[in-house]
């Protein structure tokens, strides 16, 4: 399977604990998306990546998240001093370059954080 | 900010019965993309929609983008189990790279 690949698919943590998630996308992809997104809602738009460059941040992004995509490959977003507020699902989507957001997103199937 | 409204926001029909989800965006959108996100998956890409007034069609599914950009809408002819799921347009503004995915309707078929 080629598809987007997200690690791990479950993640349960105590309030205050960091957390790292792994999004591989689809090898020709040079774009990479994150989103949250929580019950009953649409995803919600994290951070987008061109190559290694994080070129926009939504306001959703406070100081305690962090994403990087340091080779142009895979990405890793974390989140320090987690807050039950952070318990959703994060999905990571992939896609290839051409006009600006014209472009499908392939979604990975997800990491489902639960803080407690 | 911008916000993509859709509705209804959950529906249930007959199998057979058709099906229609709405997408309103508060501001004019460059494209919209459509969705379906089945019980426990992933979003998957259905179709995109760029044109003022463009329509589309995948087998029983139609697509409509509205003559001002601003909204799309969906429709299923004679609805299937397989359908089920929800169903989410996500609109992009010019200029910007972010997609901004609409509330989703959830769509129930009963056999």
């Amino acid at each position: 399977d080629t598809g987007v690949s997200q690690d791990p698919r479950h993640k349960i943590t105590k309030r205050g604990q960091n957390v790292t998630f792994r999004c591989d996308p689809i090898s020709e992809h040079n774009r990479l998306y994150w989103y949250r997104q929580t019950l009953g809602q649409g995803p919600e738009f994290l951070t987008y990546f061109q190559n290694e460059a994080q070129l926009e941040k939504s306001r959703l992004l406070s100081d305690r998240f962090s994403a990087e995509r340091p080779k142009g490959s895979f990405s890793t977003l974390e989140i320090q001093r987690t807050e039950q507020g952070d318990s959703a699902m994060y999905l990571c989507a992939s896609s290839l370059e051409g006009e600006q957001g014209k472009q499908p997103q392939h979604f990975g199937d997800g990491t489902r954080l639960s803080i407690l | 900010g911008q916000q993509v409204m859709q509705i209804p926001q959950y529906q249930h029909v007959q199998e057979g019965e058709d099906f229609t989800t709405y997408c309103n965006s508060s501001t004019t959108l460059s494209n919209i993309q459509w969705y379906k996100q089945r019980p426990g998956g992933h979003p998957v890409f259905l179709i995109q929609l760029v044109k003022s007034g463009e329509v589309k069609k995948q087998k029983r599914l139609t697509f409509q983008f509205g003559e001002a950009k601003k909204n799309s809408s969906l429709h299923i002819t004679a609805t299937q189990t397989t359908d089920v799921g929800t169903y989410f347009c996500a609109g992009r503004r010019p200029g910007a790279n972010n997609l901004f995915f609409g509330t989703g309707t959830r769509l129930t078929v009963i056999p």
